[in-house]
């Protein structure tokens, strides 16, 4: 069972609105992604982090923007949500194992499904 | 271009039968390739990573094939429950041991009924 934590699970909220979305975890691990997924669709990178005051935007243009303060919080936050912001968002997190021990292994949380009226 | 693509898009199965998903991709450079069960409005959870020289490993009563010639992938379900209703996602790393970009498969909907 990963130890990464995503809150609100759901969260439905009127246009214009300011939202952030929080994501925690406990492993220790330096890397941390927040992904986009419709239904039906694949999962898209939208922000990413390789450690405390780094983050880099995903291959998926994104409103949203991301800050890493801490190396457990990676919160994402929509200053002014759209119904286009309706989705499903996923945040990951993963650390690179010791040379010769593998891949490297991306554990993701319960997500937040978003809907924006 | 880099594509995952799966098939089938959606199956329906009774419980106790096995049945077989297919991934296909085209990236390069390929490093590994990774199946993961995603239950509806859950995160996907990892089943099995495969390299280049791995062709087969297995989880349970889930086993995954790698051919990485033909680049084609299999995740087989043996004896399926109730509880594999799911969305099984192929992924595809393009880099070594440190994670690379990943291309992520739609997904096959797997819907098993007693």
């Amino acid at each position: 069972e990963a130890d990464i934590y995503q809150t609100p699970r759901y969260l439905v909220i009127g246009t214009g609105k300011k939202i952030t979305l929080e994501c925690s975890q406990t492993m220790g691990h330096d890397k941390m992604y927040w992904y986009q997924q419709d239904p039906g669709m694949e999962l898209h990178l939208i922000h990413y982090s390789y450690g405390v005051n780094s983050t880099e935007k995903g291959d998926l243009s994104s409103e949203s923007t991301v800050s890493r303060i801490r190396t457990e919080h990676f919160p994402l936050t929509l200053e002014s949500a759209r119904p286009s912001h309706t989705s499903q968002y996923l945040c990951a997190s993963s650390e690179s194992p010791p040379p010769g021990q593998g891949s490297e292994k991306l554990f993701f949380g319960s997500g937040t499904q978003l809907s924006v009226l | 271009k880099n594509q995952v693509e799966q098939s089938p898009q959606s199956l329906i199965i009774l419980e106790g039968k096995n049945c077989t998903l297919q991934c296909n991709y085209t990236v390069s450079p390929f490093s590994n390739l990774r199946w993961y069960k995603q239950d509806t409005g859950r995160g996907p959870v990892s089943l099995t990573i495969m390299t280049f020289s791995e062709n087969t490993k297995s989880n349970g009563r889930y086993t995954a094939t790698l051919d990485a010639d033909t680049k084609q992938s299999s995740l087989h379900i043996t004896a399926s429950q109730l509880s594999d209703s799911a969305s099984y996602i192929c992924v595809v790393s393009d880099r070594g041991s440190t994670l690379g970009r990943l291309y992520f498969g739609r997904g096959t909907q797997l819907t098993v009924w007693p």
